[in-house]
């Protein structure tokens, strides 16, 4: 693993389904973020965490949840899945005050 | 008033051209500015970033602050076509629990051969 992954790196659901987008680095950075964006709304940050066992809601966090079991995994999970949630999703890490993306998951809901 | 302002363009320029990005904020606990590259379906990418008022040149990218005016800007001198991307500022109070980034929403260039 270079980095940080993401999958799926694109998913159809449907409206009402269970969706866990999952994130993974191997930087051993402590800080990981969810972010999603949207066309003409930017970059909005749903979940942060700063270190393994600690989480904190960003801006837009209904909806979503995220744990952080371990240093390298931040799960991003959507209990019940809204059209309003189709959006692109981006996992980051922070090294001092530098953020690092994954390449995204692209998710649609029907 | 957002937080930070930024004129989504999109901002077409011929190749070889100078080209000027700009973001404006209105939090003057900001000490941290950054400036990201997005290409299309891809992860931004950090370009660089300053801390505090000031100048930073890295090879053909220049960053300014001016934390008088909570302005910032990023200039790309001799555009390459590879330079095509959105551009996205940035901004954070600091490392640690205030390491969260504002973003603003990202400026299209389209830079033409």
């Amino acid at each position: 693993i270079a980095g940080i992954t993401q999958a799926p790196t694109s998913q159809i659901l449907a409206a009402g389904r269970r969706m866990t987008l999952r994130c993974t680095q191997d930087m051993r950075h402590n800080a990981m973020y969810w972010y999603r964006q949207d066309l003409g709304l930017g970059l909005r940050l749903i979940h942060y965490s700063n270190t393994a066992g600690t989480t904190g809601k960003g801006e837009v966090p209904d909806g979503y949840s995220v744990s952080r079991a371990n240093t390298d995994d931040f799960p991003l999970t959507l209990a019940s899945a809204v059209p309003s949630q189709t959006s692109v999703y981006f996992c980051a890490t922070r090294r001092g005050v530098e953020q690092f993306f994954g390449p995204g998951t692209r998710l649609t809901v029907l | 008033q957002k937080e930070v302002e930024q004129d989504p363009g999109p901002l077409s320029v011929p190749e070889g051209a100078i080209v000027s990005l700009n973001c404006t904020y209105s939090n003057s606990a900001f000490q941290y500015f950054m400036w990201y590259r997005q290409y299309s379906r891809k992860g931004p990418e950090l370009l660089m970033y300053t801390y505090s008022s000031g100048n930073k040149e890295d090879g053909r990218f220049t960053a300014q602050v001016d934390k008088s005016s909570k302005y910032i800007s990023l200039f790309i001198r001799d555009s390459q076509p590879s330079d095509s991307a959105t551009y996205l500022c940035a901004m954070t109070r600091g490392g640690g629990s205030q390491g969260n980034l504002i973003f603003g929403k990202g400026t299209k260039l389209s830079v033409k051969p």
